[in-house]
């Protein structure tokens, strides 16, 4: 029971470039969210699902966008890197009801320059 | 969701317990009181909730006032391990968009030798 997996775990990336940050988790959660955190910040949401082919927007969801065609994925997409998406990208997932905590990763620090 | 309110940073010795409170006046009958826990650059931890009952688990305790106002996590013997930031969530109870963690800044607990 590996959790809740994030890859790449450091990435640059040059201004206008796209990539996919990707998160798996193997505990069948149905709930799965996108956070970053800048610095001196506490963690903004970006995207969340509720269940597959579900998505909705965040706090801050300009820029990304994000798909669940499985359970255990949710890939966080940015079409166009700018270095304001500098940040430490968060995945996380939860059973969804009231009486469980969410299960974070461990991070993917990405910078734009 | 309800606001919450922390100081922004508190020191402990080691082995001592270490009392985080927090403030949540405004928050409603239906809302749970969360903790997490950020150690540097790592994801965030899931720590302990409850809705009206204190509750205690192998990582700590969680003591709420009678009228739900505030709260005081408790780590019974703090350990150099224990040095994070601690956030405090009230999270409405129910699905959809009620599955997101808003995050404030958190308590810096330091635990000191």
């Amino acid at each position: 029971n590996a959790g809740v997996t994030q890859t790449p775990k450091f990435q640059v990336l040059k201004t206008g470039q796209s990539m996919t940050l990707q998160c798996a988790q193997d505990m069948n959660h149905e709930y799965m969210s996108w956070y970053r955190q800048d610095p001196g910040m506490g963690l903004r949401l970006i995207h969340y699902s509720v269940g597959a082919g579900i998505t909705d927007q965040g706090e801050v969801p300009n820029g990304y966008n994000v798909s669940r065609s499985t359970t255990e994925d949710f890939p966080l997409r940015l079409l166009s890197a700018a270095p304001s998406q500098t940040s430490v990208y968060f995945c996380a997932s939860t059973a969804g009801a009231n009486n469980y905590g969410y299960t974070f990763g461990s991070g993917t620090r990405l910078t734009v320059v | 969701d309800a606001k919450t309110t922390q100081p922004t940073s508190m020191d402990c010795a080691e082995g001592r317990a270490a009392n985080l409170p927090c403030n949540h006046s405004t928050i409603s009958g239906n809302e749970y009181v969360y903790w997490y826990r950020q150690i540097h650059s790592q994801g965030p931890q899931y720590i302990i909730h409850g809705l009206k009952n204190n509750e205690t688990n192998e990582m700590a305790s969680l003591i709420i006032t009678e009228d739900r106002k505030s709260s005081t996590l408790i780590l019974p013997h703090a350990t150099l391990r224990d040095t994070a930031v601690y956030y405090c969530i009230v999270r409405v109870a129910g699905g959809g968009s009620n599955y997101k963690l808003t995050f404030g800044k958190g308590t810096l607990l330091t635990v000191n030798p």
